[in-house]
């Protein structure tokens, strides 16, 4: 079956740090452009991160300040998210998502999602 | 930042009504790059339209999306029991990427 699958999410505590980790299976990631969803608990969803399918492009929220690192591992199929310096604002299901046959540019990545996970719960404690 | 309002904010219809839901840009979305999502309780958003009107693998045909510029409208012409869902647009051709704050369908 083709999915996404997250882990790394927890409880941590205000200042703390995150690796959020999130494996392709049964497609190849490397074909794809990835991203990182969040959604705030009874909130919509907010777009975080995303990364191009070799890393040239990498683009982040400006809320997050610097504070976020998205990689990706095409040789273990893998995504990763560092989450550094988290807030009570941060907590919130985090989605790792797959898009396909967007394009990126220096300006931006325009990419849709296609394929979610099924997320991964931070919580952060002030 | 292109802002989306999705309207309304709830909507109650019985199975086999037509459901129409708004999502209203900011700013006109660069080559109709926008998406539609369902998001069931309990689980992650599916895709279901992108491209303003292409609908993604395996949706059925009573989904539709239409509109360009500012406007755009996400169909179900004739609601489930199962479509009981956030809806949620999100535009792609502007950076940041940006979403609606979602429209819940509840079926009466």
């Amino acid at each position: 079956e083709v999915q996404l699958v997250e882990s790394g999410g927890g409880l941590v505590k205000a200042g703390g740090s995150l690796r959020l980790s999130c494996a392709a299976s049964t497609f190849t990631l490397s074909t794809y452009n990835m991203n990182w969803v969040r959604q705030a608990p009874g909130k919509g969803l907010e777009w975080v991160s995303s990364i191009s399918r070799s890393s040239s492009f990498i683009f982040y929220a400006d809320t997050l300040k610097g504070r976020f690192t998205i990689s990706r591992d095409n040789a273990k199929n893998s995504l990763y998210l560092q989450m550094d310096s988290l807030t009570a604002e941060d907590t919130a299901v985090y989605y790792c998502t797959r898009s396909p046959a967007g394009y990126c540019t220096s300006n931006s990545c325009q990419n849709w999602f296609d394929l979610w996970g099924q997320g991964t719960l931070v919580t952060v404690s002030s | 930042e292109i802002v989306l309002t999705q309207s309304p904010g709830t909507l109650s219809l019985s199975p086999g009504e037509r459901a129409t839901l708004s999502c209203r840009a900011s700013q006109s979305v660069s080559s109709s790059y926008l998406a539609w999502y369902q998001q069931k309780p309990g689980q992650a958003p599916r895709l279901l339209i992108y491209g303003a009107s292409s609908r993604a693998t395996g949706i059925p045909d009573r989904f539709s999306g239409s509109g360009s510029g500012t406007d755009f409208t996400l169909t179900i012409s004739r609601l489930e029991p199962e479509d009981l869902a956030v809806y949620h647009c999100q535009q792609y051709g502007t950076s940041p990427l940006t979403f609606g704050g979602g429209t819940k369908v509840e079926i009466k």
